[in-house]
């Protein structure tokens, strides 16, 4: 497709199990965001990849929570031993790259750990 | 003190208005500004850029003071359309992430 992909578009899950994310980047955008959004809140930076540099880290709100890209493609964000204010929206952004900070959104995966 | 400080509203205003949303930014480094747009249950999309010199694109004006580390957004002749939340977006300088205020949600009433 054209745009970013994300997958699943909504995961429901029982406090203590471990979930993967997915993103698709846009083909060509070489740098790749993950957010946080919490229901009714603004969106929380968690990891920033930039093509073969090291990734900004600094927005994990733990050790529980890892990401990885693909060269310049695909990501996953995981997060281990879900607890309940996990519960939120994760959205994946792309864009072409430092110069360029037009980001293009996927639609989001809903996150539900009960 | 947040990096990005938007007025969370909800801002009501009736079709035809005039509205204005504010945002200050804490790092004086910042380079760039920008406004998005976020519809309910959507994802955000980019509204638009913010210059030192303003800029305009349509009913929308974006303003940049950079000694005052404050960025501003009006809405001329809102439409029922325009109803959703603002952000204000802020980014660094060289290889640092956007940063994104918490949003100001826009009502528009017929």
């Amino acid at each position: 497709g054209a745009g970013v992909s994300q997958s699943p578009s909504n995961k429901v899950t029982e406090k203590g199990k471990d979930v993967e994310l997915r993103c698709d980047p846009i083909s060509g955008h070489t740098a790749l965001y993950w957010y946080r959004q919490r229901l009714g809140q603004g969106l929380e930076f968690l990891i920033y990849f930039q093509g073969n540099s090291a990734p900004d880290k600094s927005g994990l709100p733990s050790d529980r929570f890892s990401a990885e890209r693909t060269g310049e493609s695909v990501s996953t964000l995981t997060i281990q031993r879900t607890q309940q204010e996990d519960s939120a929206v994760y959205l994946c952004a792309s864009s072409l790259g430092v110069a360029y900070e037009k980001l293009f959104f996927g639609s989001g995966t809903q996150l539900s750990v009960l | 003190r947040k990096e990005v400080e938007q007025d969370p509203g909800p801002f009501n205003v009736p079709e035809g208005a005039t509205v204005a949303f504010n945002c200050t930014y804490s790092n004086s480094a910042s380079q760039s500004f920008f406004w998005y747009r976020q519809d309910c249950r959507k994802e955000p999309k980019l509204l638009m850029s913010v210059y030192s010199s303003g800029n305009e694109d349509g009913r929308f004006t974006a303003q940049l003071n950079r000694a005052s580390q404050y960025i501003s957004l009006l809405i001329r002749d809102s439409k029922l359309s325009d109803s959703a939340t603002y952000l204000c977006v802020v980014k660094g300088s060289g290889n640092t992430p956007l940063v994104f205020g918490k949003g100001t949600r826009l009502s528009v009433i017929a």
